[in-house]
């Protein structure tokens, strides 16, 4: 399996929900990564996970809030969100996990889910 | 920020032809990759290039890095309508830097017209 999967492929949610984003992959990577893209913007990173502890956080607002379960897996929680959020929310993985350079190593994406805050 | 800047932003050209594409970034790295994006989808990974080489081919992609000009360029031969998406180049820092991510430049729309 050599492919990065995502779920839901799109969600509306009003400022007072809490949903979650998932991402998965069985490549057996141990590096993964959240994203976020706006319309005709390149992603920006958002977070880093390695070896499923949290690596890197670029000063994320605390109402996005990640978990990685296990290598498998990477959650995405989000609650009162604001309508700014909406974008395109990308998931990606790199083989590496350790190393001073892993998180610049290549990278699979999945196909994203596209987030639509009312 | 080290944020790459792409030029030029978007390029229309006729099946066939060939497409050139250019990156240009503002400190040191460690390597720098293209990625391809359809339309409101994931990034594929196109190709990497490491920062003590000069060029790198794959299949009818030549990639070439400058880094005493801090620029490189992406160059697709014989375009192709599949061909047609957002190309971003994508710079990732030294390490012990601060700086250990990718990092993505602006991008540039290509359209092959059929």
């Amino acid at each position: 399996d050599t492919e990065v999967t995502q779920t839901p492929k799109h969600l509306v949610m009003g400022m007072t929900n809490k949903k979650s984003l998932k991402c998965e992959q069985h490549m057996g990577h141990r590096a993964m990564y959240w994203y976020k893209q706006k319309a005709k913007k390149p992603p920006e990173l958002m977070f880093v996970y390695s070896y499923e502890k949290l690596s890197i956080n670029e000063s994320v607002p605390s109402r996005f809030s990640p978990e990685c379960p296990n290598s498998s897996l990477l959650n995405l929680h989000l609650h009162a969100l604001q309508p700014e959020d909406s974008a395109l929310y990308l998931c990606a993985s790199s083989q590496e996990g350790r190393g001073a350079s892993f998180s610049t190593d290549t990278q699979y994406f999945g196909p994203g889910t596209r987030l639509t805050v009312l | 920020s080290q944020q790459g800047e792409e030029d030029p932003q978007a390029l229309s050209i006729q099946e066939g032809e060939n497409a050139t594409m250019n990156c240009s970034y503002k400190t040191s790295i460690n390597n720098l990759q293209w990625y391809r994006q359809n339309s409101g989808r994931g990034l594929v990974h196109l190709i990497l290039i490491r920062s003590n080489e000069r060029e790198k081919h794959s299949g009818r992609l030549r990639v070439t890095l400058d880094t005493s000009k801090k620029s490189s360029s992406l160059l697709i031969t014989a375009s192709r309508a599949a061909d047609t998406a957002s190309y971003f180049c994508a710079t990732g820092g030294i390490p012990n830097f601060g700086n250990e991510k990718l990092t993505f430049g602006t991008g540039t729309r290509l359209t092959i017209i059929p």
